[in-house]
C-alpha cells in the first residue's frame, strides 16, 4: 500500500514568487490536512480538506490556499512568497468518519526555503 | 483552543531502558482523542499511539504505553526496553471528536538513546 507522497521534497523560490505543492493520500483516504514546521513556531495547522471542500482552516495569511481534487490528491499554494514562508510543509491524510479520529499518515515533507 | 504543553524539550536514556516523556493539554472538550508522534531525523512523522478519551483503559502498541489520566489532562508516554531506533522528537497531540481531523501538536521532545 503506498503511502502519502508529497512532490517535490525540496524546493527553493525568490521573496515574491509563488509555489504550488503536491500531495497525494493513501488510497482510500478522503481526508488530506497541510502542516507547517518550523524551528520557531514548531507544527501549526494550514487547512484540511474532506471531498474536495475545506473543513477547517488555521491561523494563516490568505497568501496560503490550498485544494482537493476528486481523487482526493491536494495541492498547497503559497503566493507572494516571504523569507519567514521557509519551512517543512508537511502533508497527512486520513480515514475519516463523521465523530472518528483515526489519525494521521503523513508524508515526508516538502522543504521550501525562500532566498 | 487547545493548547499543549510538553515540559521536556529533550531527554535521554540507556539503551534497554525505560523513559516517560510527558504531555499536559488544556480543551474544553469532553470528547476527543490523543496521539504521540515520531519525527526521527528522515523528518517523517510516524503516528506511536492512539487514546480515545472516553476510555479509561490506557493505550499500549507493543513497547509503548501512555498514562492517560483524564482529570488532570495529562498523556504520558512510556518507551520500556529503549532501541535506538527510538531517537526522535515525540510530538503530544489531542484532536477533537466530531471537527474533522485536526490536530494541536505540542511543542516536542527530543529523545537520545544511548547505546
Amino acid at each position: 500500500k503506498a503511502g502519502v507522497t508529497q512532490t517535490p521534497r525540496y524546493l527553493i523560490k525568490t521573496r515574491g514568487q509563488q509555489v504550488t505543492l503536491s500531495c497525494s493520500p493513501i488510497s482510500g483516504h478522503r481526508s488530506v490536512s497541510w502542516y507547517q514546521q518550523t524551528p520557531g513556531q514548531g507544527l501549526q495547522f494550514l487547512f484540511e480538506y474532506f471531498s474536495e471542500t475545506q473543513r477547517n482552516k488555521g491561523n494563516f495569511p490568505g497568501r496560503f490556499s490550498g485544494r482537493q481534487f476528486s481523487n482526493s490528491r491536494s495541492e498547497m499554494n503559497v503566493s507572494t512568497l516571504e523569507l519567514g514562508d521557509s519551512a517543512l510543509y508537511l502533508c497527512a491524510s486520513s480515514l475519516t468518519t463523521g465523530r472518528i479520529n483515526y489519525g494521521y499518515t503523513f508524508g515526508s515533507g516538502t522543504r521550501l526555503t525562500v532566498v | 483552543a487547545q493548547t499543549v504543553t510538553q515540559s521536556q524539550p529533550e531527554m535521554s536514556v540507556q539503551e534497554a531502558e525505560t523513559v516517560t516523556l510527558s504531555c499536559t493539554y488544556d480543551t474544553s472538550e469532553s470528547d476527543y482523542y490523543l496521539f504521540w508522534y515520531k519525527q526521527p531525523p528522515s523528518r517523517q512523522m510516524i503516528l506511536v499511539i492512539r487514546q480515545e478519551a472516553y476510555k479509561q483503559q490506557n493505550a499500549t502498541e507493543n513497547r509503548f504505553s501512555v498514562n492517560f489520566q483524564k482529570a488532570a489532562k495529562s498523556f504520558s508516554l512510556k518507551i520500556s526496553d529503549s532501541q535506538l531506533g527510538d531517537a526522535a522528537m515525540y510530538f503530544c497531540a489531542p484532536g477533537v471528536a466530531n471537527a474533522g481531523n485536526m490536530l494541536t501538536f505540542g511543542g516536542g521532545t527530543r529523545l537520545m538513546v544511548k547505546p
